[in-house]
């Protein structure tokens, strides 16, 4: 069974923290990783999309990736309250082409202001 | 990012009729689609990998002939949720794969809430 893992929370931070989202997957032939971000009620959105061993930087977020550990994070800078959202880990499977996807439970965040 | 229109947001039906539910992509033409079922505080449940022209590939434990799914264009699949019953109330949502640099993305469409009474 393929899975991702990711603590389901709640991680609280204050405003202007650095809150640190952990993920693991199981599949060593993944070799594409996505964080998306769902506010309640809400659908997914694509924040960072990840291929390739250590970090990729857009703005406040930082995704990084060890392949070797089987390991993705995502790091938000300057945590602001409209942050509060739970965020997915994602891994294509490794023996597809078709962009299926296996998802984490998610991680709740909680940034107080 | 790459714009997916999901219709309708949200729907209220009598046990026993059937909804269906739009997934277009508007700025791409994809090839894959997907459709995922969401309960309340929990993850992401995939249903079915819906391919142009061709039969939906459904996951396991999910009924092909309860869920019905068309893909009959490059931007365009349904779900179909047939005699609906109140276990059906449910988030649904659909996303698109769009190609880019050789790698598949995707994206959501903003999700159909269903409400079976």
């Amino acid at each position: 069974q393929k899975e991702v893992e990711q603590n389901s929370g709640p991680l609280s931070v204050p405003e202007g923290a650095i809150a640190s989202l952990n993920c693991t997957y199981s599949d060593r032939g993944s070799q594409s990783f996505f964080w998306y971000r769902q506010y309640s009620g809400k659908s997914p959105e694509l924040i960072m999309s990840i291929y390739s061993n250590g970090d990729k930087e857009d703005g406040r977020f930082t995704a990084q990736l060890n392949k070797a550990s089987q390991y993705v994070s995502l790091l938000i800078r300057d945590s602001q309250p409209s942050d509060s959202a739970t965020y997915l880990c994602a891994a294509d499977h490794g023996s597809s082409n078709t962009g299926k996807l296996i998802f984490g439970q998610g991680t709740t965040l909680q940034v107080k202001p | 990012g790459a714009v997916v229109s999901q219709h309708p947001s949200r729907v209220i039906c009598k046990s026993g009729t059937s909804v269906k539910i739009e997934c277009r992509s508007l700025d791409f033409q994809a090839t894959t689609m997907f459709w995922y079922r969401q309960f309340p505080k929990k993850s992401l449940m995939l249903m079915a990998t819906s391919n142009e022209g061709s039969k939906a590939t459904y996951e396991q434990g999910v009924e092909k002939d309860k869920f019905l799914i068309n893909h009959a264009s490059l931007t365009l699949s349904t779900l179909t949720v047939t005699s609906a019953h109140p276990e059906d109330s449910s988030f649904y949502i659909c996303s698109a794969a769009v190609r880019i640099l050789a790698k598949n993305i995707q994206y959501f469409g903003a999700g159909t809430r269903l409400s079976v009474l």
